[in-house]
C-alpha cells in the first residue's frame, strides 16, 4: 500500500513570494491534515479535512495561507505572501476515520519551507 | 492553558534504565490518546495508542492513562540508544464536537551507551 505522498521535499523562497504543497493521502482515507512543525516544536495543526469539509481550520493564519482539498483526495497548502516565520516543515497525514473514532495518522515525508 | 502539554526535556536516561515521559491535556472528555515517536529529521511515526484508563503494554513498551487527572505517561524499559528521540504525545480532543487531532510540544529522550 503506498504511502502519504508530498511534494516538493524542499522548497527555498525569498519573503513575499508564494508557494505551494501537495499532497497524495492513503487511498481511501477520509480525513487529511496539514501540521506546522516549527524546528525544536511540535506539529501544530493547520487545517483538518473529513472528505473535502473542513473539520478545524482554527490555527490557521487565514490572511496568508489557504488550503483545499477537491473531490476528496489529494490536497494542496499555499502560502501567499511567505514571512521568514512561515520557515518550517510542513507535514500531511492522513487517517483511515475521523471524528471520535479517529486512530492512528499516517504521515508523508513532509515539505521543508525555508524562507529567506 | 495549551491543549497538550509535555516537558520539552532534554531527558536523559543511561542505557537499561527506564524512561518516563509524561503529558497532560485540557480537555476533560476526550477520550483517544497517543505516543508518537520522531527521529531528527524524520516524520512522527505512533508507537501507543490508548483509550481506556490504566496501563497497556506493548514489548518495551507501557502507556498509562488517569483521565481523572487528565494524565498520560509513556515508559520505555530497558532503554537502547536507538530509542532516542523526540517522544510526542497526541489527543484526539473534541471540546466542541468537532473532533481534532492535537500534539504537544514533545520530549526529547536521550538514552546515553
Amino acid at each position: 500500500e503506498a504511502g502519504v505522498a508530498q511534494s516538493p521535499r524542499y522548497k527555498i523562497i525569498e519573503k513575499r513570494q508564494s508557494v505551494a504543497f501537495w499532497c497524495n493521502p492513503i487511498s481511501g482515507h477520509a480525513t487529511l491534515y496539514w501540521y506546522q512543525q516549527i524546528l525544536g516544536q511540535g506539529p501544530k495543526l493547520l487545517i483538518q479535512f473529513q472528505n473535502n469539509g473542513v473539520v478545524d481550520d482554527s490555527q490557521l493564519p487565514k490572511d496568508r495561507f489557504s488550503a483545499e482539498r477537491l473531490k476528496g483526495v489529494d490536497s494542496t497548502l499555499k502560502i501567499q505572501p511567505a514571512k521568514l516565520e512561515d520557515s518550517a516543515v510542513y507535514l500531511c497525514a492522513s487517517s483511515k476515520s475521523g471524528g471520535a473514532n479517529t486512530g492512528e495518522l499516517f504521515f508523508g515525508e513532509g515539505s521543508r519551507l525555508t524562507v529567506l | 492553558q495549551k491543549e497538550v502539554e509535555q516537558n520539552s526535556g532534554p531527558l536523559s536516561v543511561p542505557e537499561g534504565a527506564i524512561a518516563s515521559l509524561n503529558c497532560t491535556y485540557s480537555d476533560r472528555g476526550s477520550q483517544s490518546f497517543f505516543w508518537y515517536r520522531q527521529y531528527s529529521g524524520k516524520s512522527p511515526e505512533l508507537i501507543m495508542s490508548i483509550y481506556s484508563n490504566g496501563d497497556k503494554e506493548d514489548g518495551r513498551f507501557t502507556a498509562q492513562l488517569n483521565k481523572a487527572s487528565q494524565y498520560v505517561s509513556l515508559l520505555i524499559r530497558d532503554s537502547q540508544p536507538s530509542d532516542s528521540a523526540t517522544y510526542l504525545c497526541a489527543v484526539n480532543t473534541g471540546p466542541s464536537g468537532t473532533y481534532k487531532y492535537i500534539f504537544g510540544t514533545g520530549t526529547r529522550l536521550k538514552v546515553l551507551a
